[in-house]
């Protein structure tokens, strides 16, 4: 597609219920990176996905969150269990990394999750 | 490991005056640095980019930054704001892993930039 596509782009979920995000990156991109912004903060980042594998996750909060990527291409983010606290706004972004220059990310518009 | 301070957290100028947002970064690595916009209810948008070429970068809308290493910064500027220029700009490092071209999107706090009339 034209650019980086997020679904669904607002979603409320009760307290502990299960929520799927998905990210469509741009086509071609090799990396994919899921960040989360709270209210009135930074980025956070989550995980980071090189193809289907995933490099660093050390930004994932706990166990509750998993993310996977199939194909090189779509991924999602997975929480289970959701907690107020989980309320945020989930960013996705995709760059395509030939071997030997750094390039540019770009986002999504998001999907805002409200744990009511 | 790598981070970015940004210094400000909010930055007040009148239209017309010149725009200074601080950034500095720390990296293991060789990084590239980037400066993002997000205006309201927007996306992010990549304002500039540096990947070791030239040291002072120029981006859109007028903005430019200049890496410096010897002072760890990449300060964004503008010599005359708009209004149009109202949002939050974040300041980004990324550094290769070591033995890939892997890499790591390493975001500051952010510093919404106010201009009045």
């Amino acid at each position: 597609g034209a650019g980086v596509s997020q679904s669904p782009s607002n979603k409320v979920t009760e307290k502990g219920k299960d929520v799927e995000l998905r990210c469509d990156p741009i086509s071609g991109h090799t990396a994919l990176y899921w960040y989360r912004q709270s209210l009135g903060q930074g980025l956070e980042f989550l995980i980071y996905f090189q193809g289907n594998s995933a490099p660093d996750k050390s930004g994932l909060p706990s166990d509750r969150f998993s993310a996977e990527r199939t194909g090189g291409s779509v991924s999602t983010l997975t929480i289970q269990r959701t907690q107020q606290e989980d309320s945020a706004v989930y960013l996705c972004a995709s760059s395509f990394l030939p071997s030997s220059d750094f390039a540019e990310a770009f986002f999504g518009q998001g999907t805002r999750l409200t744990v009511v | 490991a790598q981070s970015v301070t940004q210094l400000d957290s909010h930055v007040s100028v009148s239209e017309g005056t010149p725009v200074l947002l601080r950034c500095n970064y720390s990296s293991s690595y060789s990084p590239s640095l980037f400066w993002y916009v997000q205006h309201p209810n927007k996306g992010l948008q990549l304002l500039l980019k540096y990947t070791s070429a030239a040291t002072l970068v120029k981006g859109i809308n007028g903005f430019e930054a200049e890496f410096k290493k010897s002072e760890t910064s990449f300060h964004l500027t503008k010599p005359s704001a708009h209004m149009s220029d109202a949002a939050e700009y974040f300041c980004v490092v990324s550094a290769s892993y070591t033995g890939g071209t892997a890499s790591k999107l390493t975001f500051g706090t952010g510093t919404r930039l106010q201009v009045t009339l």
